[in-house]
């Protein structure tokens, strides 16, 4: 079975300033597919980030990329000069072929004017 | 944005009573899943649906079913409520299932709570 594990339940960041949000994963698979979705107080779930594991480049959009490490099982979440919008839960995912996608429990990122 | 409206958006029942939650898109996209969201535990899938009629359990099926009759529609049903179904519940639609590479694409979710 598949475990995500995200070890940082709360983090804060002052504005313009970058932050790393951890995520490791567990499969035997590999190919397999990670994801980060944000979700506001408002509580819609946004798709933010895709990595393939055969992606052999780190995956960006905009403020946000994926800092792939395939042999340590990471898959961590880079934002770069940090907005009070970010302010969010962070929840990553992983898909395996063929299989249904499995979420981590989220990390709280506190964006401090 | 994705087209994908839930319905109710709120919900309070007592314990016992039957409640179908309804998931509407205009995507046109074939998979279709229903996840519960509570403190602790991210998103848990409940159930999935791979076509209409065409439907699979996830990881916290039990005391749900659903239904798939047109492909925009998904239903979850709680035959009977319990506290313990109180939670938030989202649908979630892709283009993809089985491909490793789609991503879901979340409704606004229903928050249920079950006196």
């Amino acid at each position: 079975a598949q475990k995500i594990t995200q070890t940082q339940p709360g983090m804060f960041v002052q504005e313009k300033e970058a932050v790393t949000l951890d995520c490791t994963y567990d499969t035997s698979d590999q190919s397999y597919g990670l994801f980060w979705y944000k979700q506001p107080s408002s509580g819609e779930m946004i798709f933010l980030i895709y990595q393939g594991s055969y992606d052999e480049q780190n995956a960006t959009e905009g403020r946000y990329s994926l800092n792939f490490q395939k042999a340590r099982k990471s898959a961590n979440l880079v934002i770069s000069a940090s907005q009070l919008g970010d302010s969010a839960m962070y929840f990553c995912a992983m898909r395996p072929p063929g299989s249904r996608l499995t979420f981590g429990e989220g990390t709280q990122l506190t964006v401090n004017p | 944005d994705a087209g994908i409206t839930q319905s109710p958006r709120h919900k309070v029942t007592e314990t016992g009573t039957p409640v179908t939650l309804r998931c509407h898109q205009t995507e046109n996209h074939r998979y279709m899943y229903w996840y519960r969201q509570d403190p602790g535990h991210g998103l848990r899938l409940i159930h999935y649906s791979y076509g209409v009629k065409d439907t699979d359990k996830g990881e916290v099926s039990d005391g749900y079913s659903v239904s798939r009759s047109k492909t925009e529609d998904f239903l979850l049903t709680l035959e009977s409520a319990t506290s313990s179904q109180t939670s938030v519940y989202f649908c979630a639609i892709s283009e993809g299932g089985t491909g490793v590479s789609y991503e879901q694409y979340f409704g606004p979710g229903t928050r249920l709570t079950v006196t």
